[in-house]
């Protein structure tokens, strides 16, 4: 089974903070993503990388930046957290890039930002 | 841009009623469509996908089929279980494997 983790599943932090989010799949995914999920939003996409060292924007990358140095792990970085950024993050990864791959979920990280 | 429409909730049902949830899309090109569920305090669990035009997805008694005429992915199950409470969410999947997601249905069934 694949298995994507996150490492925290509740995060606080104060404005200003840097947050580091990670996430890490066990099955040699080339694409991974980070998306924030919100009450009736559904989920909107931060960013994604197709493969090691690539990214790109998604639909909302504002206050967002993405590192991926190891195929196996997605970083997500909040460089100056705001409370506007208190959401559940979620990350996905999938084996390729065309359309019939699915997606798989990590359990998400809600982070609280006061 | 490519995106997803669904029905809002909460939508609330007895056990063993039939459950409907709509979903329509507008996309350029082919895209490849998914229904996911999200169970409280968790990550999306893929429930089913379809890939073609007129393919019928189906898992753990739920269905949907893809029609390109009417642009829809309508979710069904004909008796549900207070367990099949969750957030529903219908997704697309371009040609360049970019998704889009609804807002999200929440279901409760009731015993």
């Amino acid at each position: 089974d694949v298995k994507v983790t996150q490492s925290s599943r509740y995060l606080v932090k104060r404005t200003g903070e840097k947050v580091f989010l990670e996430c890490v799949q066990d099955m040699d995914h080339e694409n991974m993503f980070w998306y924030r999920q919100d009450p009736g939003l559904g989920l909107r996409l931060i960013y994604f990388s197709y493969d090691v060292k690539m990214k790109e924007k998604g639909d909302i990358p504002e206050g967002y930046s993405v590192s991926r140095e190891k195929k196996e792990r997605f970083s997500l970085i909040l460089e100056s957290a705001s409370t506007n950024q208190t959401s559940m993050y979620l990350c996905a990864s999938r084996p390729y890039k065309g359309s019939s791959y699915e997606q798989y979920f990590g359990p998400g990280t809600r982070l609280t930002v006061t | 841009g490519d995106s997803v429409t669904q029905m809002e909730g909460p939508v609330t049902l007895s056990e063993e009623a039939f459950l409907t949830i709509n979903c329509t899309y507008t996309a350029t090109g082919y895209p490849s469509l998914f229904w996911y569920v999200q169970y409280p305090g968790e990550g999306l669990q893929l429930l089913l996908k379809a890939t073609k035009a007129d393919d019928k997805g189906s898992n753990k008694g739920f269905e949907a089929t893809y029609r390109k005429e009417t642009t829809s992915f309508h979710l069904e199950k004909g008796s549900v279980q207070v367990s099949d409470s969750a957030v529903y969410f219908c997704a697309l999947s371009d040609s360049w494997g970019k998704f889009q997601f609804g807002a999200g249905t929440q279901v409760v069934v009731t015993p």
